[in-house]
């Protein structure tokens, strides 16, 4: 597509759900980012992809944060048994090459009650 | 890690003004990239600019890497324009996500 398309757009979940968001980046794009912006906050980096590779995990809050990309392009970011300070709005971004200019979609909203 | 100060943090303007929103960083980059967030959190990238200058319209935007800050110059500032102003940058050494400041928050009234 045109830009990076992420769903669901909105999600509820129960505290304690699992939760899958979907990420589809800009075709031919190596680089894949995902981010946690909380209100009012600047986007905080959660982890990387090069092509399928994770490079870098570091932002992940807790091991009950996993990210995959097995083919190279849509990735999926899951959240097991999930929290209250999980809520936030978790945004994909794509980028031709690594260090090359971002490109956002429009975020999946989480709320956990 | 690096540092990322934005400031102002907020400001309201008339439509018409211009206005400059600076961004300091504590460390030597290799990436700084300048975002706009619309009221319905959609981020636009406005430009790629680890140095020297860049124009797009009303915008432009200098980045002064020896000094370590840049500055964003809107001009002619329409509605539109509301929004949260992000820098986000990346010093290398290894790590690969961008650090966002926690960005200027402008409003502009007709």
């Amino acid at each position: 597509g045109a830009g990076v398309s992420q769903s669901p757009r909105y999600k509820v979940a129960k505290r304690g759900q699992d939760v899958a968001l979907r990420c589809d980046p800009i075709s031919g794009h190596v680089s894949l980012f995902w981010y946690q912006q909380a209100l009012g906050q600047g986007p905080e980096f959660l982890t990387y992809f090069q092509n399928e590779a994770q490079l870098d995990k570091s932002g992940l809050p807790s091991d009950r944060f996993f990210a995959e990309r097995p083919e190279g392009s849509v990735s999926t970011l899951k959240i097991q048994r999930t929290q209250q300070e999980d809520s936030a709005v978790y945004l994909c971004a794509s980028s031709l090459l690594t260090g090359s200019p971002l490109h956002f979609g429009n975020g999946t909203r989480l709320t956990v009650t | 890690g690096i540092q990322v100060e934005q400031s102002p943090p907020d400001l309201i303007l008339q439509e018409g003004a211009n206005s400059t929103l600076r961004c300091n960083f504590s460390d030597s980059v290799n990436n700084l990239q300048w975002f706009h967030q619309n009221p319905w959190g959609q981020l636009i990238n406005l430009f790629y600019i680890p140095s020297g200058t860049k124009q797009n319209g009303r915008l432009s935007a200098t980045t002064v890497a020896t000094e370590r800050y840049s500055l964003l110059y809107i001009s002619s500032s329409q509605t539109t324009d509301s929004g949260v102003y992000f820098c986000a940058v990346n010093s290398g050494g290894g790590a690969d996500g961008l650090t966002f400041g926690k960005g200027t928050h402008l409003i502009i009234q007709p």
